[in-house]
């Protein structure tokens, strides 16, 4: 009964790759993000989709590109990896677009080499 | 823009010491105040949040207030234990906008 469920949890690719996270959420929200979360565990807002449009698009490479097939699901996908690209990935969803409570998935540790 | 400061730690406390984690935030508008948890190897957690001006936010013995006066948000906790080792985010979101912008995090480590 995993509320936010990220695959991979873990992710070793090497340089020049092309590879995606799966996020899926339970819970019947309308809002999903994704986040990145750095080696001093800083954590930063990469994009946002509500009833599987973009709402939120930080400033982030054009090789990150998300997709939301569904309100359930918002998949990441990155191209040509680059070893700056290597962190951890947090996907989360929350009610709708307000002050609501986030609720994160796991992660997945991308490594890049 | 948003932002948000939060002591970088890391913080080292014994078992049953008091815990100030101090956060301060710049934000236009009348932002949401959020603490967020990470346990070793796990997503985050909302821990405790407050929605506008003076509201106390409190869970599992942590409490923060909202001061818009000193736009502050400072968590507590009167006894920390060796349970509440982890991560913790200070965050907040913008009343103009959804997302949610986090500061640095400050690692606790409470010693038994």
């Amino acid at each position: 009964d995993t509320a936010v469920s990220q695959t991979p949890k873990y992710l070793v690719t090497q340089m020049g790759n092309d590879k995606s996270i799966k996020c899926e959420q339970n819970l019947g929200h309308d809002t999903m993000y994704w986040y990145k979360q750095d080696s001093k565990k800083f954590l930063k807002i990469m994009f946002s989709y509500n009833n599987k449009e973009l709402i939120i698009n930080e400033t982030v490479p054009n090789r990150f590109s998300p997709k939301s097939p569904d309100k359930a699901h918002l998949n990441l996908h990155i191209n040509s990896l680059e070893l700056g690209d290597s962190a951890v990935y947090f996907c989360a969803s929350s009610q709708g677009e307000g002050g609501y409570e986030q609720y994160f998935g796991p992660g997945t540790r991308l490594t890049v080499t | 823009g948003d932002s948000v400061t939060q002591m970088e730690g890391p913080v080292t406390l014994s078992e049953e010491a008091f815990l100030t984690i101090n956060c301060t935030y710049t934000a236009t508008g009348y932002p949401s105040l959020f603490w967020y948890v990470q346990y070793p190897g796990e997503g985050l957690q909302l821990l405790l949040k407050a929605t506008k001006a003076d509201d106390k936010g409190s869970n599992k013995g942590f409490e923060a207030t909202y001061r818009k006066e000193t736009t502050s948000f400072h968590l507590e906790k009167g006894s920390v234990q060796v349970s509440d080792s982890a991560v913790y985010f200070c965050a907040l979101m913008g009343g103009s906008n959804y997302k949610l912008t986090f500061g640095k995090g400050t690692l606790l480590t409470v010693n038994p």
